[in-house]
Formats: C-alpha cells, sequence, structure tokens
C-alpha cells in the first residue's frame, strides 16, 4: 500500500542551524509529493511539492528533492529562523483523483 | 468566501449523542477531502468527494461516521452515537480538480470535537 514516514520530533534547533527532517514514502507507480505545514494557530499550508523524480521544490528557503532511488524527500533548510516553528506534515498523492496521504508530522522548534 | 470554513470551531458533546460537522469549500473547488488527526497523531484520511459523489470514503472508521455535500458546495461529516475515541480535531481541504496529481490542497481551521 501507500504509505509516508517521518522523522519523529520534536526537533530542536538553534536560530541560523541546519535544518533536516527526513521523509521515506512506499507507493506504487509515480506518486506526487508535498511537504505541509501548520503554524501555531493556523490551518495547514502547502509549502513545497514535486511531482516527477529528481524535481526539486522549493519555497521560504526551504528545499526537497524528489528521490526516486531512495523513495526519499527530505526537507531541508540551510538557516532556521525562530518563525519556523512549527508541525511539518509529508504527504504523497498516489495518482489523480486520490486523497493525499500525509506522515504524523515533525515538531520544529528554534529558539534564539 | 476567501478561505475554507469550518463549523463549529470547537464541540463539546457527551457519549452516545450525534454531531455534524460543517464546511465550506473554497468557490469553484470541486474536490473536498475529510481528514481527522488525533493528538499526537498525523492526518487520518476520512472521505473523499468529487464533486457531490464520494469515490473514495474508505477512511470512514465505521458505520457511525457518514459525509453528504451538496454539489460542489457544503459537506457536512455526521458522527452518530459518539464514542470518546472520536474525540479529535476534523479537518476539511478542498482543491480544484484539473486532473493532475499536484493539486494544492487548502485547509479550514478544523473542528475540535471532544466527547466526554
Amino acid at each position: 500500500g501507500n504509505s509516508v514516514t517521518q522523522m519523529e520530533g520534536p526537533v530542536t534547533l538553534s536560530e541560523e542551524a541546519f535544518l533536516t527532517i527526513n521523509c521515506t514514502y512506499t507507493a506504487t507507480g509515480y506518486p506526487s509529493l508535498f511537504w505541509y505545514v501548520q503554524y501555531p494557530g493556523e490551518g495547514l499550508q502547502l509549502l513545497l511539492k514535486a511531482t516527477k523524480a529528481d524535481d526539486k521544490g522549493s519555497n521560504k528557503g526551504f528545499e526537497a528533492t524528489y528521490r526516486k532511488e531512495t523513495t526519499s524527500f527530505h526537507l531541508e533548510k540551510g538557516s532556521v529562523q525562530v518563525s519556523d516553528s512549527a508541525v511539518y506534515f509529508c504527504a504523497l498523492s498516489p495518482q489523480a483523483g486520490t486523497a493525499l496521504i500525509f506522515g504524523k508530522g515533525t515538531t520544529l522548534s528554534v529558539s534564539s | 468566501g476567501a478561505g475554507v470554513s469550518q463549523s463549529p470551531s470547537n464541540k463539546v458533546t457527551e457519549k452516545g449523542k450525534d454531531v455534524e460537522l460543517r464546511c465550506d469549500p473554497i468557490s469553484g473547488h470541486t474536490a473536498l477531502y475529510w481528514y481527522r488527526q488525533r493528538l499526537g497523531q498525523g492526518l487520518e484520511f476520512l472521505i473523499y468527494f468529487q464533486g457531490n459523489s464520494a469515490p473514495d470514503k474508505s477512511g470512514l472508521p465505521s458505520d457511525r461516521f457518514s459525509a453528504e455535500r451538496t454539489g460542489e458546495s457544503v459537506s457536512t461529516l455526521t458522527i452518530q452515537r459518539t464514542q470518546q475515541e472520536d474525540s479529535a480535531v476534523y479537518l476539511c481541504a478542498s482543491s480544484f480538480f484539473s486532473g493532475g496529481r499536484g493539486e494544492k490542497l487548502f485547509f479550514g481551521s478544523g473542528t475540535q470535537l471532544s466527547v466526554l
């Protein structure tokens, strides 16, 4: 079946540290991959996406590369800010017209 | 409205009562999704609508759960004879379905359901 596994949190970093949140997936076919973010008190929102192998999604300084050979879509940011503190969800879309499958979420806490 | 609207934002009910949760998607969005988020857990898919039909309702946990949608508009999720394990945040999302796999979902703020 289709599933997403992401690293468990919480992840605690100091401002300007490098961030990696691991995400691996299991899927039949060629899914699209996403990172969604939930800031405190807000709804989930799309952070970035990639729809085919070797694509790199990027937004707000965050990046993730769709690696088919390792079935991974790790989220990275070179220098985190306090405002990046949130819960990050990795997700996949197996095929058109199907619902997104989400990972359990990783809480990131950045201190100044 | 500007975004996906869910009501009520909070609902406290007694075990055994029925509850109805409402979702107003973004105007023009043909696809609508319900998810459940239990404390400390990820998002659990419940049901997906394309227009007013539900091609995938595989995530509904039991026959106490049902959902309907009027055209490409409002959807209601009904939980009958609520149990304590139903306590969770119920999230609704909508998207403009174009046939691809990269549609962006727009989420509402959720309904926090607490079953006492």
